[in-house]
């Protein structure tokens, strides 16, 4: 049984950075996972931010980004912005169309 | 502008069965995977099933194995999840995922979502 883990809850102050992080129980997380980024608000679908570890959706905002970050998935939100406050989940690729998420990760600007 | 719309959710008796449908448009249908998540109240994402383009690749999570079954139809642009043996904890909001690629199913993720059929499981 696969994994996936994200910090439950995290705060940050309006204009701050914060960097969310995704880790797997079957080892350091590499490109080879595809890490993928969707933040969801209440009562709303997902919304894809950020496909193949750093790469942006055109409607993705330039404050977040993705990449790798001591063997896990990272997504950094930089200036954040009051209407940033969601929950962000990631997705990981095992090959053999096997995918699984995290947890998530509730973010609460404050 | 592409849509996804899903339907067929509704209240079943625990054993019983439910068939989703995914409508899709605003994109070329066949040239892409695509996907089932599902979200149990108040909890997280879980990813259910994935299908590749021309349905030569499909992949299931280990707790819907053996009972739901993914297929689609690109002349009808319709993506569909056949729901066995449902149990209580199947109960959740079904969503339909486009992917980014059409062959390799999830390994570069997906864009679009639609907004989610509601399967409730109760006697």
């Amino acid at each position: 049984q696969t994994v996936v883990t994200q910090e439950p809850s995290l705060t940050v102050s309006p204009g701050g950075t914060v960097t969310l992080t995704c880790a797997s129980s079957t080892g350091a997380v590499t490109s080879g996972y595809y890490p993928n980024w969707f933040q969801q608000k209440p009562g709303q679908a997902p919304r894809a931010l950020i496909y193949s570890t750093s790469n942006k959706h055109s409607w993705t905002p330039a404050r977040f980004s993705g990449s790798l970050l001591g063997g896990k998935a990272a997504l950094t939100l930089s200036g954040v912005q009051p209407e940033d406050e969601a929950e962000y989940y990631c997705l990981l690729y095992y090959g053999g169309a096997q995918l699984v998420f995290g947890g998530g990760t509730k973010l609460t600007v404050l | 502008e592409v849509q996804l719309v899903e339907s067929g959710g509704g209240l079943v008796q625990p054993g019983r069965s439910l068939r989703l449908s995914c409508a899709a448009s605003g994109f070329t249908f066949d040239d892409y995977a695509m996907h089932w998540v599902r979200q149990a109240p108040g909890k997280g994402l879980e990813w259910v099933s994935g299908i590749s383009w021309n349905s030569g690749s499909i992949g299931y999570a280990d707790s819907v194995k053996g009972r739901f079954t993914i297929s689609r139809d690109n002349a009808k642009n319709s993506l569909y999840l056949q729901m066995n043996s449902l149990r209580a904890e199947d109960m959740a909001l079904y969503y339909c995922a486009k992917d980014l690629d059409g062959s390799i199913v999830g390994a570069r993720g997906f864009d679009y979502w639609g907004q989610g059929t509601l399967v409730t499981v109760s006697s």
